[in-house]
């Protein structure tokens, strides 16, 4: 089974500060993993993905994550946060065991701070 | 081009009564995946139909039902309806059921169950 661990529920950064939201993955398979962005009281929005392609993606809104196999892990990352960044952040990993329905991690709230 | 459009956006029901969430996919997308997201949680996979055809069922009593029609829109019902139902119910479409994963999400239906 695939799954998706997210390591802290809430991140509180101030602006211009670095954002880090940490994800760690498990599949049998080489995986596919998604960052979503949720803003409140709307759906989720696609920020960057990762196909097998380069290790480090780049995604909207200055976000990037790197793929690193040996670690399991795909944090998120942006150089100087931004009051309009503060938004539940979502990780999802699909392709395990033959099956491409995404999971998705339990969420990571980022609080920008001015 | 429109998104992915839900229909209702909120809603409340009472215990025991049944409740129908409607779901049209971004044109020209053959699948259609729903998820249940409780509030504090992560989305939780559902259903999943291509083509009018159910491709994958999560983990979800059989309370729980939906099917796709043949203009790829779709609807999800729920009987019986419990408290533990409440939450917000997202839908995402895809061009088709495997390829990488990509969901595009409409913005949910807000469950309310008293």
């Amino acid at each position: 089974a695939q799954s998706v661990t997210q390591l802290g529920s809430h991140v509180s950064v101030s602006e211009g500060a670095l954002v880090l939201l940490r994800c760690n993955y498990s599949s049998s398979v080489p995986p596919y993993l998604f960052w979503y962005v949720q803003y409140p009281n709307q759906g989720l929005q696609l920020l960057l993905k990762y196909t097998s392609a380069a290790t480090l993606v780049k995604g909207i809104n200055g976000f990037e994550a790197e793929f690193k196999k040996s670690e399991t892990s795909f944090h998120l990352t942006k150089p100087s946060a931004h009051m309009s960044d503060a938004a539940e952040y979502f990780c999802a990993v699909s392709r395990s065991g033959g099956s491409y329905i995404p999971t998705f991690g339990r969420g990571t709230s980022l609080i920008v701070h001015p | 081009d429109a998104g992915v459009t839900q229909s209702p956006t909120h809603l409340i029901k009472t215990r025991g009564q049944h409740v129908t969430l409607r779901c049209s996919p971004i044109s020209g997308h053959k699948s259609v995946s729903w998820y249940q997201q409780v509030l504090g949680q992560g989305p939780q996979f559902i259903f999943q139909y291509y083509e009018k055809e159910e491709r994958g069922r999560g983990n979800f009593p059989d309370r729980f039902s939906a099917r796709q029609f043949p203009n790829y829109s779709s609807e999800l019902n729920v009987n019986a309806l419990l408290l533990g139902d409440s939450a917000l119910y997202l839908c995402a479409s895809s061009f088709e059921a495997g390829g990488t994963g990509e969901l595009f999400f409409g913005e949910g239906s807000r469950l309310t169950v008293l």
